[in-house]
């Protein structure tokens, strides 16, 4: 089983629709959560982390179920720019020591 | 600032060859680190380094060493390439450790081994 788990979509939404997407973790002792997004042959880019209290940045929602090791990010109101590979990213530890989801992939469509 | 760098960005290798990727970072980072991207893996930590002189495994070592003479660079180097090496290598580095810190990453350097 993977460390962190997401579904790989693609998602397919149009544009100014509502999309969440989910992601589990398996290891109990992750301390630190993020959301990274990844366009299409380029390098991942940190999109925000992920606080048990969830925090939000505009358009964007995250949410963390300690209990239940389950993170979320909603995207409201979704932009043609919004387009891209969503990684779930779990730290554990010291030294950065990050574990990555697969990814999973959005296109917003006219 | 530039950020983070690596060299070259495509390189094609015969199995057996070796070869050094480059990363660099002008951000005054203590912690860098080398991923590989394989399709349906996601990003796996080769090596990791928390400063200059410091270095250690992470979780798909094998076939690749490291070394971090300054705080600045953070060379990959494969020691003789094999097909199972075919991916793309990021570099990341970031200003603390704990995995709380947000990592930045290099462009990449996408790697084949025939």
């Amino acid at each position: 089983r993977k460390e962190v788990e997401q579904d790989p979509g693609p998602f397919n939404v149009p544009e100014g629709a509502t999309v969440a997407f989910n992601c589990t973790y398996s290891n109990s002792a992750s301390q630190s959560f993020f959301w990274y997004r990844q366009d299409c042959r380029k390098e991942p880019k940190l999109l925000m982390s992920v606080y048990s209290s969830g925090n939000e940045d505009g358009r964007f929602t995250a949410q963390l179920n300690r209990a239940s090791q389950y993170i979320s990010l909603l995207i409201r109101d979704s932009k043609l720019s919004d387009s891209a590979t969503y990684l779930c990213v779990s730290g554990t530890g010291t030294a950065s020591k990050l574990t990555f989801g697969t990814g999973t992939r959005l296109q917003v469509t006219l | 600032n530039a950020g983070v760098t690596q060299t070259p960005k495509f390189q094609v290798l015969k199995t057996g060859q070796s070869m050094t990727l480059q990363c660099a970072q002008d951000m005054n980072h203590e912690y860098m680190s080398w991923y590989r991207q394989d399709p349906g893996m996601g990003l796996r930590l080769i090596h990791y380094s928390v400063g200059a002189g410091i270095t250690d495994q992470g979780e798909v070592p094998n076939g690749y060493n490291v070394s971090r003479s300054t705080t600045e660079d953070f060379p990959l180097r494969l020691l003789s390439a094999a097909p199972s090496q075919t991916s793309v290598y990021f570099c990341a580095s970031s200003s603390g450790g704990g995995g709380s810190y947000e990592q930045y990453f290099g462009p990449g350097t996408r790697l084949t081994v025939t």
